[in-house]
């Protein structure tokens, strides 16, 4: 069965102290790995697409990363703006996500 | 553009009655999606529409939920009767080929 899984479920952090979080998927045929940032009361924010193990992506203080059994989304010197949760979705086929449960971020000042 | 828009924010009803949410996709894209997300079970596909035909349902619970695109700039989602387990909060995305997914606020459902 087609699943992704995110760990840790909630990370407090230091303003500045580093950290990484965690999507193990078993998907199929993956066609993508999607990571999303979402915010109290609104909707998801696209951040990432990756294709293919050993891509990476950058965005700010933000790196995505994946292999062939998981990604790994590493923050960089957070700040309490990058408090969020954060999912991680495996696409199969055309078009189907599959979501984790997400990873819920507090940086603290 | 103004993104995925969708309406109303927050809907409270009783149950039995019938719920209408409502969605504008951004403009060029040809892919559209309901979710639906709890707490218990996390962002969930309900259905899936390409140029604006139902192409997968499968997700959509039972027969009190409905969804139709007349068009591509409009979708609704309606449930009827409502219950107070359909109660989550609903986002409508859309995109582009086989691209990334954006997603609208999300209607908050409270059936009481």
């Amino acid at each position: 069965e087609d699943q992704v899984t995110q760990s840790p479920e909630a990370l407090r952090l230091q303003e500045g102290e580093s950290s990484s979080l965690n999507c193990s998927y078993t998907v199929s045929g993956l066609r993508g790995l999607f990571w999303y940032r979402q915010d109290p009361g609104k909707g998801p924010e696209f951040l990432f697409t990756l294709y293919s193990a050993g891509e990476e992506k950058e965005k700010e203080r933000l790196k995505a990363t994946l292999t062939k059994k998981e990604s790994f989304l590493h923050i960089t010197a957070p700040k309490p703006e990058d408090s969020a949760t954060y999912l991680c979705a495996a696409k199969y086929g055309d078009y189907k996500l599959s979501f984790g449960a997400g990873t819920t971020v507090t940086v603290r000042a | 553009d103004a993104g995925v828009i969708q309406s109303p924010r927050h809907e409270v009803t009783e149950m039995g009655q019938e719920v209408t949410l409502r969605c504008k996709p951004i403009s060029g894209h040809n892919s559209l999606f309901w979710y639906r997300q709890t707490m218990m079970r996390g962002l969930e596909l309900l259905i899936y529409f390409n140029n604006n035909v139902p192409i997968d349902d499968s997700g959509m619970p039972e027969d009190r939920f409905s969804a139709k695109m007349p068009n591509a700039s409009f979708s609704t989602l309606k449930i009827q009767p409502s219950e107070p387990r359909d109660s989550a909060v609903y986002f409508c995305a859309s995109s582009h080929l086989s691209g990334e997914a954006f997603f609208g606020q999300g209607t908050r459902l409270t059936v009481v």
